[in-house]
Formats: structure tokens, sequence, C-alpha cells
């Protein structure tokens, strides 16, 4: 059974970085795009980007770019997207997917000074 | 522009039949799309992928009330003998080239 199990709530202040992780299980890691979504406070659903686990190319939509890193570890089947320069404006719930058929349970990131 | 293109809201009584539908841009209608549903305060499940000739796969564990259909660049998520936790956002989701795009939601309110 597929599981993705991601970090706890974070809260930041302005200008700091968060990381998020997402700890697969249940299939084979490498053989999937795994992909990073966020939804603001009342808000739909934006893609952030991907990660290939097999090779760790990733792609970076041009909002987050310069400030967006998604990495992966196969030792422990897990990924991470760190977020950078943060502001009020990053305030969302970080969600990872597999492909599009699975998703994680979501991470607070709670942005306040 | 890949462009998915959704009604803010729809409304159904219990027990009934509705059809969601998402509508994808001017020159993407072999596209295929996933349908996901969002319950209130939690966060976003797979339902299915519909595919370009109209087909659907459902993800583990979602209800045969729950098919897909399409018809041109539009592709429909219809849910039977609708069920008071059907209540939610439902959201359709493309992709080409390794890009994702997803509609704005569908809010679904159960009477």
């Amino acid at each position: 059974q597929v599981h993705l199990v991601q970090s706890g709530a974070e809260v930041k202040k302005p200008g700091a970085s968060v990381k998020v992780s997402c700890k697969a299980s249940g299939y084979s890691f490498t053989s999937y795009y795994m992909h990073w979504v966020r939804q603001a406070p009342g808000q739909g659903l934006e893609w952030m980007g991907w990660i290939s686990p097999n090779t760790g190319g990733t792609h970076y939509i041009q909002k987050f770019q310069g400030r967006v890193t998604m990495t992966r570890d196969t030792s422990i089947s897990t990924i991470y997207m760190e977020l950078s320069r943060l502001t009020s404006d990053d305030t969302a719930i970080y969600y990872c997917v597999r492909d599009t058929d699975y998703w994680g349970q979501g991470t607070l990131v709670t942005v306040s000074s | 522009q890949l462009v998915a293109t959704q009604s803010p809201s729809a409304s159904a009584s219990l027990g009934a039949s509705v059809k969601l539908t998402c509508t994808l841009s001017s020159g993407h209608n072999s596209y295929v799309i996933a349908w996901h549903q969002q319950q209130p305060e939690r966060g976003p499940r797979y339902l299915m992928k519909v595919n370009s000739d109209g087909t659907y796969s459902k993800g583990d564990g979602i209800p045969d009330r729950f098919s897909g259909s399409r018809s041109g660049a539009e592709r429909y998520l219809t849910i039977s003998s609708l069920q008071s936790e059907d209540e939610a956002d439902y959201y359709c989701q493309t992709w080409a080239s390794g890009i994702w795009v997803f509609g704005g939601g569908t809010k679904l309110t159960v009477l």
C-alpha cells in the first residue's frame, strides 16, 4: 500500500527558509516522479514543480525559481522541498504527490513575524 | 497555453446525480486529465484519470458511484447516488511536457 508521510507543521519568520520532507513507502521509490503542490488558505491548488527520484533531476515553475530546491535521498525513500526567503504569501499547506495518484497528508507552513 | 477551466460551484440533492465539467483550452482536446476530491479540512484525494477516448481509470477504493467521460475538450466527473460526504471541492488537473495545470476547482454542495 502506497503511503506518503510528510513532516510536521512549521512556523517561520519572514526571510527564513523551510524544508519539508515526504517519506514514501509501498512502491518502488525511483519509479515515479514526485511533485510538490501548495494550497494557500481558502485558495485552490498551485503546482510548484517536480523531482525525479531516480536521477535527481528537477523542474520548478518560474514563480519559484531561485527560491525552491527539491532534493531526494534514495537510501530512505524521501524527498525534500526547501523554500527560502519566506514571506507571508508562502503561508500554505504543502503537499507531495506521487505522479498524479497519491497525495501526502500535507504540511502547514505558517510565515509570521 | 494549456488551461483547465471549471465552474466555481455546483449543487445537487442527496441521492441524485451530478456531472462536473472541466474544459480544456483550444488545441488540447486529446489531453488526459485527473480528478481530485478535497473534502472539508482534508487533503486532496485522487479519484480517476479520464483519457482522451473517454475511458477512465479510478484510484484505489473509489466507489462505483464515481465515473468519468468526455466530449471534445470537455472532461466530466459524474457522481451518482449523492451522499453527504460527497460535499467537497473537486479539482481537475492536466499536464503537458512535465508541466502540471490545475483547474480552479468546483465546490459541490449536497442539498
